[in-house]
């Protein structure tokens, strides 16, 4: 069982609409998660982090931690085709030393 | 403030020649981690360098080796490629905390594409 897992994709929604990204950990020892985005043939970019449980919100971005449940996902409000990418999710498995396990990413289309 | 820098942008070689692939980290970080991302999948851990020391190691031959200088600037080697060795190499610095912190905020670089014919 890999460490980080997400669900496979690809996803597609309109512009406009919420797009949700989950990914499941199983380590029950990590304590911070991280949702990175990637453009095609870009290197990653951090959108988010978060390690409490509950809801993080950063603009049209919020990010959700269920360690009972060893979930987390991202929901992007207001799509636009710009958001258009590779989202990453990755988890930390209780390292303080900085290294992260990431999903292999769920690929988001956002149409006009 | 300048980022990470990656050096060279993309490189080709053949199997069983030598490659060294260079990262700056972001200013005020101390810390270099080097990841593999093969087409389609996720960045995979390849070994991590502070205070010019390699700190922690992912399932990677002993093929990769690295290197930290004073400067907080690193190098990733390959011996001997293989064609599997083809991805993009992603170099990603951040500043170590005290033990006390679970924060490990990773920011890249732009990575280097590396094609082994």
């Amino acid at each position: 069982q890999k460490e980080v897992e997400q669900n496979s994709g690809p996803l597609s929604v309109p512009e406009g609409a919420i797009a949700s990204l989950n990914c499941t950990y199983s380590d029950r020892g990590s304590q911070s998660f991280f949702w990175y985005r990637q453009y095609s043939g870009k290197s990653p970019e951090l959108i988010m982090f978060i390690y409490s449980n509950g809801d993080k919100e950063d603009g049209r971005f919020t990010a959700q931690l269920n360690k009972a449940s060893q979930y987390v996902s991202l929901l992007i409000r207001d799509s636009q085709p710009s958001d258009s990418a590779t989202y990453l999710c990755a988890g930390d498995r209780g390292s303080t030393l900085g290294r992260l396990y990431f999903g292999r990413g769920t690929q988001l289309t956002v149409w006009p | 403030d300048a980022g990470v820098t990656q050096s060279p942008t993309h490189l080709i070689k053949t199997r069983g020649q030598q490659v060294t692939l260079r990262c700056s980290p972001k200013s005020g970080h101390d810390t270099v981690s080097w990841y593999q991302q093969a087409l389609g999948q996720g960045p995979q851990f390849i070994f991590q360098y502070y205070e010019e020391e390699e700190r922690q190691r992912g399932n990677f031959p002993d093929r990769f080796s690295g290197h930290q200088f004073p400067n907080y600037s690193s190098e990733l080697n390959v011996n001997a490629l293989l064609l599997g060795d083809s991805a993009l190499y992603l170099c990603a610095s951040s500043q170590t905390l005290g033990t006390h912190s679970s924060y490990n905020e990773q920011f890249f670089g732009p990575g280097t594409r590396l094609t082994v014919l």
